[in-house]
């Protein structure tokens, strides 16, 4: 079965600095892999995903991750963080032919200026 | 104009009162889902239906029901509100790409407060 782990409910970083979202998962399949961001008052929003092509995706906002396979990790990454990446990000897995994403319990990023 | 839609957009009702949540969307997706989001639970799937004809439950759909009546909408129907059921709720929709779910697209969500 499918399931994801976020390490960390709560990130906060200084405005500039990296920011690193932790998500490891199992599946039985090869996986495709989603990160999602929702900012206050909003629905959930695609940042990014991999679907077995190229291991490191680029996504919108300046955010990317790297599929390891040897290590099931798919850690979310930024160089600098602004203050409008404070949101709550979400990353999953796609339960196969179930049809269904399996989501994290989600990691909320705080910037501080 | 957004490609999902969800009304209301935010509801306060009484114990017992039964409430429907709609969902409507433009990207011609077959796939539709119900999640309910509550504060360090993440997004828990309460049911999700592949075509007009297939539904299906998700993890927590005690205490709801949902209706498939078109490809483009589905509804969440909660036939007698508890205040646990108080919470974000989200539809989605998706495609099948290679026999794996692709994107899911969601909705700006429903805020429910049941009292």
């Amino acid at each position: 079965a499918q399931s994801v782990t976020q390490l960390g409910s709560h990130v906060s970083v200084s405005e500039g600095a990296l920011v690193l979202l932790r998500c490891n998962y199992s599946s039985s399949v090869p996986p495709y892999l989603f990160w999602y961001v929702q900012y206050p008052n909003q629905g959930l929003q695609l940042l990014l995903k991999y679907t077995s092509a190229a291991t490191l995706v680029k996504g919108i906002n300046g955010f990317e991750a790297e599929f390891k396979k040897s290590e099931t990790s798919f850690h979310l990454t930024k160089p600098s963080a602004h203050m409008s990446d404070a949101a709550e990000y979400f990353c999953a897995v796609s339960a196969g032919s179930q049809g269904n994403l399996i989501f994290g319990k989600g990691t909320k990023l705080s910037v501080k200026p | 104009d957004a490609d999902v839609t969800q009304t209301p957009r935010n509801r306060i009702t009484k114990t017992g009162k039964r409430i429907m949540l709609e969902c409507s969307q433009t990207k011609g997706h077959d796939r539709m889902y119900w999640y309910r989001q509550d504060p360090g639970l993440g997004l828990r799937l309460i049911y999700y239906s592949f075509d007009v004809k297939d539904i299906n439950k998700g993890e927590i759909s005690d205490g709801y029901s949902v209706s498939r009546q078109a490809q483009a909408k589905f509804s969440l129907s909660l036939e007698s509100a508890i205040p646990n059921q108080t919470a974000l709720y989200f539809c989605a929709t998706s495609d099948l790409v290679s026999g794996l779910t692709d994107t899911q697209y969601f909705g700006p969500g429903t805020r429910l407060t049941v009292l």
